[in-house]
């Protein structure tokens, strides 16, 4: 089946230890995005990638960075995690911008930075 | 900018009775997309059932529905003889689908989320 797949489920990364997560899609969906989602709210946009464009959110922080070698993989790069990185993260893909699907999930890579 | 806003952080139902979570939404625009999540503990989000802002009809997929209120800018979702497999945070989510030049084209904006359990 078609699908978003994040690695790993999960991840524990010392403070300051770079960290990247991986996302992979068979969807060929040229729209995939990062979201961040701490306890019990709701997911945040860290940036997406349209093709190989990037687009950043404004208030993504620098430590945060992405990279998209190609239209089935994605990564997440956090340069030096801090304890208020620990949170979910998921990928998301989409065909386009516009349509009736929605986004496609990942099930998530649960980091935790001690 | 877009809000939602789920104003109901938890909700609790019998097994086999109803449950109606809220959503309320801002926007300008006319021309947009409702959708209802589902994220089980630990687990994927998936799409519960979706909403075209052009469409008079509320949709419905099996025993979820929604009640959607152009006007008043509602999209509730009812839940109809609910199963303990329904536990899970629900969101409800916005997605423009006007390219206005503006930087939340194609994004999806979500409420805060409603924890939804279900006793047996």
């Amino acid at each position: 089946d078609a699908m978003v797949i994040q690695n790993p489920r999960y991840q524990v990364t010392q403070f300051g230890k770079p960290v990247t997560l991986s996302c992979s899609q068979t969807l060929n969906h040229n729209v995939m995005y990062w979201y961040q989602q701490k306890s019990s709210q709701a997911p945040k946009l860290l940036f997406h990638y349209y093709d190989k464009d990037f687009n950043n959110e404004a208030d993504t922080p620098d430590n945060f960075q992405s990279r998209r070698p190609n239209t089935s993989f994605c990564f997440l790069d956090i340069r030096s995690p801090g304890l208020g990185d620990t949170a979910m993260y998921l990928c998301a893909t989409s065909k386009g911008y516009t349509g009736r699907n929605g986004y496609t999930f990942g099930s998530g890579t649960r980091l935790t930075v001690v | 900018a877009q809000t939602v806003t789920q104003s109901q952080p938890e909700m609790s139902v019998q097994e086999a009775e109803t449950v109606t979570l809220s959503c309320t939404y801002d926007t300008s625009e006319s021309d947009y997309y409702l959708f209802w999540y589902k994220q089980p503990p630990s687990r994927q989000m998936i799409l519960v059932i979706r909403q075209e802002a052009y469409k008079q009809q509320n949709a419905t997929e099996n025993r979820f529905s929604v009640n959607f209120q152009k006007a008043a800018k509602s999209f509730s979702l009812k839940i109809s003889d609910s199963q303990l497999g329904d536990a899970a945070m629900y969101f409800c989510a916005y997605r423009s689908n006007i390219n206005a030049g503006g930087t939340s084209y194609g994004k999806l904006t979500f409420g805060q989320g409603t924890i939804l359990t279900v006793h047996p």
